[in-house]
């Protein structure tokens, strides 16, 4: 069965540049994460959604970060004038029921440079 | 607040010798714990979950991992290393209950030798 996809798989922008970054999760599946990875580094939380509800954007490191899920399947991670600490793979990650016990299936990531 | 430390970020084992990955965590409230394995070029996959249940939990590949409340621990071992194992293991925890983030250790690199 299809898992969690994104795309595009890698982002070159320049400095300053917006992109958007696409997931889409497993069919069916309430809860949506994302998260990035800096190089050498563990995953750390963005935002999560449950359906198309944002219930916590604690983690965006600032206001050029946007997420949104409006119809509670595919999401996409905008960044506004992207700078270089921006650099970073950025993981999606989708899970079938709302409880933090339950397994969070990851995308491949899609790996954004920042010239 | 939560928080894994993951002692090593380099592990080295021959071929047939015993995988031992270490993971410690902070938390003020029961946690869930889980061991992700991420492979170059893909996404994290999991290998096995603490979820309150049983102590010592069994997960794929024939990986363990025992949860110790004594000792904050939740340290992730597999009885003979195989070539196939090589790839980067993550540690993380949640907070029991509503869905919540994943907090993540910032990874131990195992390297497998002939």
């Amino acid at each position: 069965g299809a898992g969690v996809s994104q795309s595009p798989r890698y982002k070159v922008a320049k400095r300053g540049q917006d992109v958007a970054l696409r997931c889409d999760p497993i069919s069916g599946h309430v809860s949506l994460f994302w998260y990035q990875q800096a190089l050498g580094q563990g995953p750390e939380f963005l935002t999560y959604f449950q359906n198309e509800a944002q219930l916590d954007k604690s983690g965006l490191p600032s206001d050029r970060f946007f997420a949104e899920r409006p119809e509670g399947s595919v999401s996409t991670l905008k960044i506004q004038r992207t700078q270089q600490e921006d650099s970073a793979v950025y993981l999606c990650a989708s899970s079938l029921l709302a409880g933090s016990y339950n397994e969070q299936f990851f995308g491949p990531g899609t790996r954004l440079t920042v010239l | 607040a939560q928080s894994v430390t993951q002692l090593g970020s380099h592990v080295s084992v021959s071929e047939g010798a015993l995988v031992l990955l270490r993971c410690n965590y902070s938390s003020s409230v029961p946690p869930y714990l889980f061991w992700y394995v991420q492979y170059p070029n893909q996404g994290l996959q999991l290998l096995l979950k603490y979820t309150s249940a049983a102590t010592l939990v069994k997960g794929i590949n024939g990986f363990e991992a025992e949860f110790k409340k004594s000792e904050t621990s939740f340290h992730l071992t597999k009885p003979s290393a195989h070539m196939s194992d090589a790839a980067e293991y993550f540690c993380a925890v949640s907070k029991a209950g509503t869905a919540s983030k994943l907090t993540f250790g910032t990874g131990t690199r195992l390297q497998v030798t002939l």
